[in-house]
């Protein structure tokens, strides 16, 4: 089976931009998360969507938001771009709740460079 | 605040010892897992214990829960070279929403 795929891989913008990311899940799982990894605060839960709904969302503001496909595939977005926005985000696909523990797959990430 | 924390922060061996890397966390958890990062790229799961779990092997890894003290431990036998990465403990609190620790950064001297 293939990985998790993330597109892209590298990106620069600028601050007050917004950007998309997307994820694509091994196929047959069904739940996505997202995870944000600095330096400073590590690796945060930002939010984690099943059968296109948002079942867990971790502390961030509202400027962050996702959504998924009824294919799995998911996209975040992060509009008003700041300087602390800058990371590495990835992407994560498990079967899902029901199917017992959930081991999460890890996609190789995007990193963000906000400028 | 970030609910696991690893401890320690670095560890540096030489090829051939075993490495053990703690884990803390403050609230009761449906299971543990172990993540393994190289260098700023993706996570890859390495063993996943259930509370109900005490011991668990895989290959040359050795993961222990306490729930009672809240913690957890990942050993790796016979280190080698190719195991250098950062290692992050992960927790689930209610099922698919995970909090990872700070992690251990592991460096193994050929």
């Amino acid at each position: 089976k293939a990985g998790v795929t993330q597109t892209p891989r590298y990106l620069i913008k600028t601050r007050g931009q917004q950007v998309t990311l997307s994820c694509s899940p091994i196929s047959g799982h069904r739940s996505v998360s997202w995870y944000q990894q600095t330096p400073g605060q590590g690796l945060q839960f930002l939010f984690e969507y099943f059968s296109e709904t948002q079942r867990n969302k971790g502390n961030f503001p509202g400027r962050f938001s996702g959504r998924q496909f009824s294919n799995s595939r998911s996209e975040m977005n992060v509009s008003t771009l700041e300087l602390g926005d800058s990371a590495l985000y990835l992407c994560a696909s498990s079967l899902g709740p029901g199917q017992g523990a959930y081991e999460q797959y890890f996609g190789p990430g995007t990193r963000l460079t906000v400028t | 605040s970030q609910q696991g924390e690893e401890d320690p922060q670095a560890l540096s061996i030489q090829e051939g010892e075993n490495a053990t890397m703690n884990c803390s966390y403050k609230t009761s958890i449906n299971n543990l897992q172990w993540y393994r990062q190289n260098s700023g790229r993706g996570l890859v799961h390495l063993i996943l214990i259930r509370s109900n779990e005490r011991e668990k092997h895989s290959g040359r890894l050795r993961v222990t829960l306490d729930t009672s003290k809240k913690s957890s431990s990942l050993l790796i036998t016979a280190s080698r070279a190719a195991d250098t990465a950062s290692y992050f403990c992960a927790t689930d609190l209610t099922g698919n929403q995970f909090y990872f620790g700070t992690g251990t950064s592991l460096t193994v001297i050929p």
